[in-house]
């Protein structure tokens, strides 16, 4: 089944745990994105990578870090310095500039 | 950076009513997108529509670039047209979309 796979769906951390949000696409896009949307808001970008081993801070990077080091898989991890980390977190891609922008089901992560 | 805002924030309507969402932007684009989130929070593409105007069944969106907008049209409503419907525009180019706050759609039957 092709597209974007967002894992886990939901994920509870304790204060102080870095976490690990997964994103997997089998589209061959070559840009993804990371955003944040909090309850009754819009989307907001934190970190885009449009090649392998690059990648580009968005509006609200603190707190937050990526890696690219295969085209299918842009993981997202959640550090102990991001003070407001509960929130509803999408991935993103996009096959090349002037296309459409797909994303995947969302991770769900709650800070107890 | 670009601006995205939409109007209205709320909609109520009654099944079978048309209805139009608008999305203004503060510069000019070189990619827009219309998006409709379900309750379970997935985005579902509607249109991809930097310019001009495209139907989809019950869905017509227009982009008038040189205004700076783009209206999202929804006609015979259905339940099922609920949600939160967003907007989002880039003119980077790196295409970085900027979402709106939504409209939030409630079709009763």
């Amino acid at each position: 089944d092709g597209g974007i796979t967002q894992s886990p769906k939901y994920l509870f951390r304790k204060e102080g745990q870095n976490v690990t949000l997964s994103c997997e696409q089998n589209l061959n896009h070559d840009a993804m994105y990371w955003y944040r949307q909090d309850p009754g808001q819009g989307l907001r970008l934190i970190y885009y990578s449009q090649i392998v081993n690059d990648f580009q801070k968005g509006d609200i990077a603190e707190g937050y870090s990526v890696s690219r080091e295969k085209k299918e898989s842009f993981p997202l991890t959640v550090t102990s310095a991001q003070k407001n980390p509960t929130a509803f977190y999408l991935c993103a891609t996009r096959q090349a500039l002037n296309t459409e922008a797909f994303f995947g089901q969302g991770t769900r992560l709650t800070v107890v | 950076g670009i601006q995205v805002e939409q109007s209205p924030p709320d909609l109520i309507l009654q099944e079978g009513a048309n209805s139009t969402l608008r999305c203004n932007f503060s510069d000019s684009v070189n990619n827009l997108q219309w998006f409709h989130q379900n309750p379970w929070g997935q985005l579902i593409n509607l249109f991809y529509i930097p310019s001009g105007t495209k139907q989809n069944g019950r869905l017509s969106a227009t982009t008038v670039a040189t205004e700076r907008y783009s209206s999202l049209y929804i006609s015979s409503s259905q339940t099922t047209d609920s949600g939160v419907y967003f907007c989002a525009a880039a003119n980077t180019g790196f295409q970085k979309l900027v979402f709106g706050t939504g409209t939030r759609l409630l079709v009763s039957p």
